[in-house]
């Protein structure tokens, strides 16, 4: 099942450090999107991208975060100097199109100590 | 921005029952969808509205598109345990963010065997 996967599922860092979140898309699918969700929340646009562009990250802190979705390989989620406001479940989807139905992933689940 | 009212925030029925929830939002949506999440998973779609007033079902579930383009409903019948989790709704605007979702704050269900 050629699924969104996202690893890690879980990640725990000491505040200050980086955290770096992988998430391929589906087969065939070219546009990635990476949501947050806090605790007994819905889930919160950040950032879309397409292969080697970032389309509209306005969802994305200014600062610290930054996103990626290389020719090759996964798209990257990173966080720097990580805060314990940063821990939240972080999921990505894919789609086969702008626009298209979106396929989210199982999330990755940072806490920041 | 975008907002979505969802409700009930959560619901305890017991099993055999029916049970709706809905959305409403301040702004007009293209597209209307309904996610199930369970515990440590990401949202699973259960059923996307692509026209106001289109009804869909999908199994014992039945989702409709409201009129005014700024309401959804879900219907669960003859609900069973498995039917626990969030059901989170989703709306798409139009014109150049037609990619981004909105999310509501989802419903809790619990299912009582």
């Amino acid at each position: 099942n050629a699924g969104v996967m996202q690893n890690p599922r879980h990640l725990v860092r000491r505040r200050g450090q980086e955290a770096r979140l992988r998430c391929s898309p589906m087969k065939g699918h070219s546009h990635v999107y990476w949501y947050r969700q806090l605790p007994e929340e819905g889930l919160k646009f950040m950032v879309y991208l397409q292969k080697e562009n970032i389309i509209d990250e306005s969802g994305m802190p200014k600062e610290r975060f930054s996103a990626e979705f290389p020719k090759e390989g996964p798209s990257i989620l990173r966080i720097q100097q990580v805060v314990r406001g940063d821990s939240a479940a972080y999921f990505c989807a894919s789609s086969p199109s702008d626009g298209g139905e979106l396929f989210f992933g199982e999330g990755s689940r940072l806490t920041v100590l | 921005g975008q907002q979505l009212n969802q409700s009930p925030q959560s619901m305890f029925i017991q099993e055999g029952e029916d049970v709706s929830m809905n959305c409403t939002s301040s702004s007009i949506f293209n597209t209307w969808l309904w996610y199930k999440q369970d515990p440590g998973e990401g949202p699973v779609l259960l059923i996307a509205l692509y026209k106001a007033g289109e009804l869909t079902s999908n199994g014992r579930l039945t989702a409709q598109f409201g009129i005014t383009r700024k309401d959804s409903f879900l219907n669960i019948s003859a609900s069973i345990p498995s039917d626990v989790g969030i059901y989170f709704c989703a709306g798409r605007g139009s014109g150049g963010s037609n990619y981004k979702l909105t999310f509501g704050k989802g419903t809790l269900l619990t299912v009582n065997p």
